[in-house]
């Protein structure tokens, strides 16, 4: 059964430590999906990639947030350095996507940070 | 003003009840349209997509008014297991890119026994 992996599940970090989260979409899939889910703000987008490449990251924080896809099997998300602000719960989601075609999103467990 | 808005709710509904949900996008140039189903502590599930003729699958519809920029989501029958955060997603036209999947805050939805 395909599914998006995410590591970890759980992370409780200080302020002002580097945190990684990373996942690892499903087979084939060329199109990757990190999102933050807060209670207020509900999913918000950060940034996504097509066939590796960052397509768009305007919803990233700049300054201490960084996402990369070293490889088709592996997107990583950074946050150096971390503040409390920041905590909440991370997914990844993949999906096959084309220019003017749909795309599910098949979603990761999720990450759950805490910043203290 | 967010890109796609939803009534938080939460909706408290009998079991056998219809219910109904609505959401608005302010992207008009948006291309399609999908319903998520979000259970407590876990990640969002496709629901269904929404077409622009509407589109029903067993006790769940879905309806699409492009000229209004609203999407609605009907439950007939409600069960107890439909309990869930209902989330709205329009896939956003970013600079020519699309697949830019942009989520409600969600609707929240109790049956009750």
């Amino acid at each position: 059964d395909a599914r998006v992996t995410q590591t970890p599940r759980h992370k409780v970090t200080e302020m002002g430590q580097e945190v990684t989260m990373r996942c690892q979409p499903i087979l084939g899939h060329n199109t990757v999906f990190w999102y933050r889910q807060t209670m207020m703000q509900g999913l918000e987008l950060l940034a996504y990639f097509r066939n590796r490449a960052p397509l768009d990251d305007s919803g990233m924080p700049k300054d201490r947030f960084s996402a990369e896809m070293p490889d088709a099997t592996l997107a990583t998300l950074k946050i150096q350095p971390s503040e409390p602000r920041d905590s909440a719960v991370y997914f990844c989601a993949s999906g096959l996507g084309g220019w003017g075609s749909d795309t599910e999103a098949f979603f990761g467990q999720g990450t759950r940070l805490t910043v203290v | 003003r967010k890109e796609v808005e939803q009534d938080p709710g939460p909706f408290n509904v009998p079991e056998g009840a219809t219910v109904a949900f609505n959401c608005t996008y302010s992207n008009s140039a948006s291309q399609s349209f999908f319903w998520y189903r979000q259970d407590c502590r876990k990640e969002p599930k496709l629901l269904m997509s929404v077409y622009s003729s509407g589109n029903e699958d067993g006790r769940f519809t879905a309806q699409l008014n492009r000229a209004s920029q609203y999407i609605s989501l009907l439950i007939r029958d409600s069960k107890l297991s439909d309990s869930a955060t209902y989330l709205c997603v329009v896939n956003s036209l970013s600079g020519g890119a699309t697949n830019k999947l942009i989520f409600g805050t969600g609707t929240l939805l109790a049956v009750q026994p």
